[in-house]
């Protein structure tokens, strides 16, 4: 089964890029990478979401390396709103047997 | 327009009872997930319901099951509730066919089981 491991948490300071890095590297074939945050007692909310090219959209851009075992979320100019839990998202399988790889998601603390 | 709506928002149960949980999704949306979030799990897909037809289910107990309705509403429904179901219970809905596309979760049915 894929695994998705992401560091607990992460501190950014207000204004810089926030970098937040996703393991996947079980993945092998036509796997998504999905990237979320949940702020505190809401649903989660999607960012972007990527195959095997590098990703931007007005949110954030999302890097994947070559290989694929990797990816990078990027919150370009992060501000207080950032602060949240981001998650990582495998998606493994075609459109009616998938699997989903869950990361256990990165706390991201933007401070003033 | 409007998002994704659940209800209850809050709900108490006690060991044994079985409870339902409704979803409302974005106007439009036939695609319909559920998930559970806890603490010590994180998040774990349940289902996916697409057309009135379950797509894809997750590695949960037959304890669990859910159904959708012609306007794409959804229900899940937990029976013999035990201790360990509570948690936060999220619907996600998504625009199209595929559930590639991005998901629109709301804000979720907070379950406690006493």
């Amino acid at each position: 089964d894929a695994k998705t491991t992401q560091p607990t948490s992460m501190d950014c300071a207000e204004g810089r890029a926030a970098n937040l890095p996703c393991n996947h590297s079980t993945i092998s074939g036509n796997e998504y990478v999905y990237w979320y945050r949940q702020i505190h007692s809401q649903g989660p909310q999607y960012i972007i979401h990527g195959l095997k090219n590098n990703e931007t959209n007005e949110m954030a851009s999302l890097i994947i390396t070559e290989d694929r075992k990797s990816s990078t979320l990027i919150l370009p100019h992060a501000t207080l709103r950032d602060t949240a839990v981001y998650y990582c998202i495998v998606r493994v399988g075609d459109l009616n047997d998938y699997k989903l790889s869950f990361g256990a998601g990165t706390t991201v603390t933007v401070r003033a | 327009k409007a998002g994704v709506t659940q209800t209850p928002r809050y709900l108490i149960k006690t060991r044994g009872q079985q409870v339902t949980l409704s979803c409302s999704p974005i106007s439009g949306h036939r695609s319909v997930s559920w998930y559970q979030q806890t603490p010590g799990q994180g998040l774990q897909f349940l289902f996916e319901y697409f057309s009135e037809t379950q797509r894809n289910k997750g590695n949960f107990p037959g304890r669990f099951s859910g159904r959708q309705f012609s306007n794409s509403r959804s229900e899940m429904n937990v029976s013999t509730l035990e201790l360990g179901d509570s948690a936060l219970y999220l619907c996600a809905s998504s625009s199209s066919g595929s559930s590639y596309n991005e998901q629109f979760f709301g804000p979720g049915t907070r379950l406690t089981v006493l």
